[in-house]
């Protein structure tokens, strides 16, 4: 149980260009998901916090107009990065709170986005 | 937010028990401590969570003393497959949420 997906798992797009990246809560119903990014050898850095029904909370820095989040039902939230440039290049993460006693995060495998 | 303390590395050999502690002096009464474990280019995988005392699953325990201000992953006999970066994190917690911060983790190398 508690198993989170990623859609795609790598993508390349040119300069300029929007990719959407869809993160989905397969076994269970997340009312709240999370979004990350992951530099190489670094720490998983928080981008948003996603909520169904809502708007999404953006951490200090990320830009909301750039980093659009849609949680559009309680298993499905996505992430569009509008008009990429090559220093958008990471390993964008999600992650969905499993609602219970302990309310734990389960992670998606990642999606490795390479901007041209 | 609480922050969270861990050694940046760890070395260890194959058969070995490995012991990974994480300090957490501002933990909340509500706060959970949860441990993920990391490959390169995948996601976190939980491994543990626990509250106060001791918790044990089939892969790892977790060791957690009445302060609550520290915690220590024991990972039994461990191999190759191990190495990767852990991460301990506190938060998360029933009827609210407190977001998820991750601090730098310890890469565990274990070797042959």
């Amino acid at each position: 149980g508690a198993v989170v997906s990623q859609h795609p798992s790598r993508v390349i797009c040119k300069s300029g260009t929007s990719v959407k990246i869809e993160c989905r809560s397969l076994d269970f119903q997340a009312t709240t998901m999370f979004w990350y990014r992951q530099f190489p050898k670094q720490s998983l850095m928080l981008m948003a916090t996603s909520n169904e029904g809502s708007k999404a909370t953006y951490e200090q820095g990320v830009e909301k107009d750039k980093f659009l989040i849609n949680h559009a039902s309680l298993t499905l939230s996505t992430l569009t990065v509008t008009s990429a440039h090559p220093e958008d290049s990471s390993f964008y993460i999600c992650s969905a709170r499993s609602q219970g006693n302990t309310d734990t995060q389960y992670f998606g495998p990642g999606t490795r986005l390479t901007v041209l | 937010l609480a922050k969270t303390t861990q050694p940046i590395s760890m070395d260890s050999y194959e058969g070995q028990e490995v012991n990974i502690t994480c300090s957490h002096n501002n933990i909340a009464t509500n706060d959970y401590i949860t441990w993920y474990q990391q490959f390169p280019s995948q996601g976190p995988r939980f491994i543990i969570q626990g509250y106060k005392t001791k918790v044990t699953n089939e892969v790892a325990s977790l060791f957690i003393p009445a302060d609550r201000k520290s915690s220590t992953l024991s990972l039994p006999r461990v191999s190759l497959s191990d190495t990767a970066v852990y991460y301990c994190l506190v938060g998360g917690f029933s009827g609210g949420y407190n977001k998820l911060i991750f601090g730098a983790g310890t890469r565990l190398a274990v070797h042959p």
